[in-house]
């Protein structure tokens, strides 16, 4: 079975600040997903960016950037230029490519909650 | 936001009531997911359905039961809820994609206490 640490419980950030957080997983598996999720208070979880196992290149989408190092099943996010609005529970969250055994299903870390302080 | 919701919102109730919790989603998704999450701690599955009349139990162990009956429905039972089943409880949906860009959208949540 798959896991997802996430082994920063709270981080803080000063507005316009970078901040990295950490995520490394356990699998046996060639090909998956890797996923980081954001829930703010009170609000709906929602997709941050996406990675596959397979490819290279890390993704990135705007201020939100990954280190995707495969060897090694980690997985970070980084944060650029961090804005009030970026508070909120980040969740890294795994799955697998072989959807025929194991369908859709994902599983998530426990969560780090990131505050920005203005 | 993803067109998907969750009623009530938040629901405290007494110990042995039966109770429903509502999902749907507006996005003619075939797949949808039940998820409890404690607070603080990460998400687990505990119903999933990959369409009408398909309904599987998921990771964590969970007394509560499903239904789909409609493609844009997806409920969750207690028949006699506890105060062990004090937790969040968030609904999902995905397309029957394959690959990277098959994303789950989240309801809003609700918050159960039992007491």
């Amino acid at each position: 079975a798959q896991t997802v640490t996430q082994s920063q419980p709270e981080m803080s950030v000063q507005e316009a600040e970078t901040v990295t957080l950490s995520c490394t997983y356990d699998t046996s598996e060639s090909d998956y997903y890797l996923f980081w999720y954001k829930q703010p208070p009170s609000r709906q979880m929602i997709l941050v960016i996406r990675q596959e196992a397979y490819k290279q290149q890390n993704a990135t989408e705007n201020r939100f950037s990954v280190n995707f190092q495969k060897a090694a099943k980690s997985f970070s996010l980084k944060i650029s230029d961090s804005q009030l609005g970026d508070a909120a529970m980040y969740f890294c969250a795994y799955r697998s490519a072989f959807t025929v055994s194991s369908g859709d299903k994902l599983t998530f870390g426990t969560g780090t909650r990131l505050a920005v302080r203005p | 936001e993803a067109d998907i919701y969750q009623t009530p919102r938040y629901l405290v109730i007494g110990t042995g009531k039966k109770i429903t919790l509502e999902c749907s989603q507006t996005m003619g998704h075939d797949k949808m997911y039940w998820y409890q999450q404690d607070p603080g701690m990460e998400l687990h599955l505990i119903h999933y359905s990959y369409g009408v009349n398909s309904t599987e139990k998921g990771d964590l162990s969970s007394e509560s039961t499903v239904s789909r009956i409609r493609t844009e429905h997806f409920p969750l039972t207690l028949e006699s809820a506890r105060p062990s089943h004090t937790s969040q409880y968030l609904c999902a949906s995905s397309e029957s994609l394959a690959g990277l860009r098959n994303e789950q959208f989240f309801g809003p949540g609700t918050r159960l206490t039992v007491l």
